[in-house]
């Protein structure tokens, strides 16, 4: 089966560095996306990875390992604003995105 | 980038009446479309996928007949809840699919409906 999974909430202090992880298990692969998704808000794109390696946009950067079926969102300098869910969405090989239930992102000050 | 509207934003509705969502794609031509469903803190729920010229593909548990979609053109796609219901309240969000790779989805602001 397809199978997402991701801390269901994680808390950081403003300013600070926060990883969150993702590991899944999917029917074919063609690449996975992390969105954002503020309360009440439709997700919004961050990154794309297809290959392994990590991908630097800004104060986001996203990591993939394909053999291990995992990866992370590095958040840089994080600001209030970076409060919000990110839900991570790989590929499957019809590119139908699996979508979990995301990982709920609190910045404290 | 690619933008996707929806409308309405939001939308109140007595129950057992029924309720139109469109979804159009502004700067480019969609041939797939996704409806999802999202209830509060919950993760989207893929209902159905729209292809443009033919029948939607509904995930397993949606009733086809209580919730039609319709992709008459490369720029909309339309949802209608019929029959509402007050546990059909929630939030509706659709995505119309890149036409290069990586196939990325674009999202539409949403649509909360509320039936009362």
């Amino acid at each position: 089966g397809q199978n997402i999974d991701q801390p269901t909430e994680m808390t950081a202090t403003e300013g600070a560095i926060v990883q969150i992880n993702c590991t899944y298990q999917t029917s074919g692969f063609n690449g996975l996306f992390w969105y954002q998704q503020h309360a009440g808000e439709a997700p919004t794109f961050l990154s794309y990875n297809v290959l392994d390696g990590l991908e630097e946009k800004g104060r986001f950067s996203s990591f993939l390992s394909r053999s291990k079926g995992y990866s992370y969102l590095l958040l840089k300098e994080l600001q209030m604003k970076d409060s919000a869910s990110y839900l991570c969405a790989p590929m499957d090989s019809n590119y139908q995105l699996i979508w979990g239930a995301g990982t709920k992102l609190i910045i404290k000050p | 980038g690619a933008v996707v509207s929806q409308h309405p934003s939001w939308v109140i509705c007595k129950s057992g009446t029924s309720v139109k969502i469109e979804c159009r794609s502004l700067d480019f031509q969609a041939t797939t479309m996704f409806w999802y469903r999202q209830f509060p803190k919950q993760s989207l729920m893929l209902m159905a996928t729209s292809n443009e010229g033919s029948k939607a593909t509904y995930e397993q548990g949606v009733e086809k007949d209580k919730f039609l979609i319709n992709h008459a053109s490369l720029t909309l796609s339309t949802l209608t809840v019929t029959s509402a219901h007050p546990e059909d309240s929630s939030f509706y969000i659709c995505s119309a699919r890149g036409t290069r790779e990586p196939y990325e989805q674009y999202f539409g602001p949403g649509t909360r409906l509320t039936v009362t």
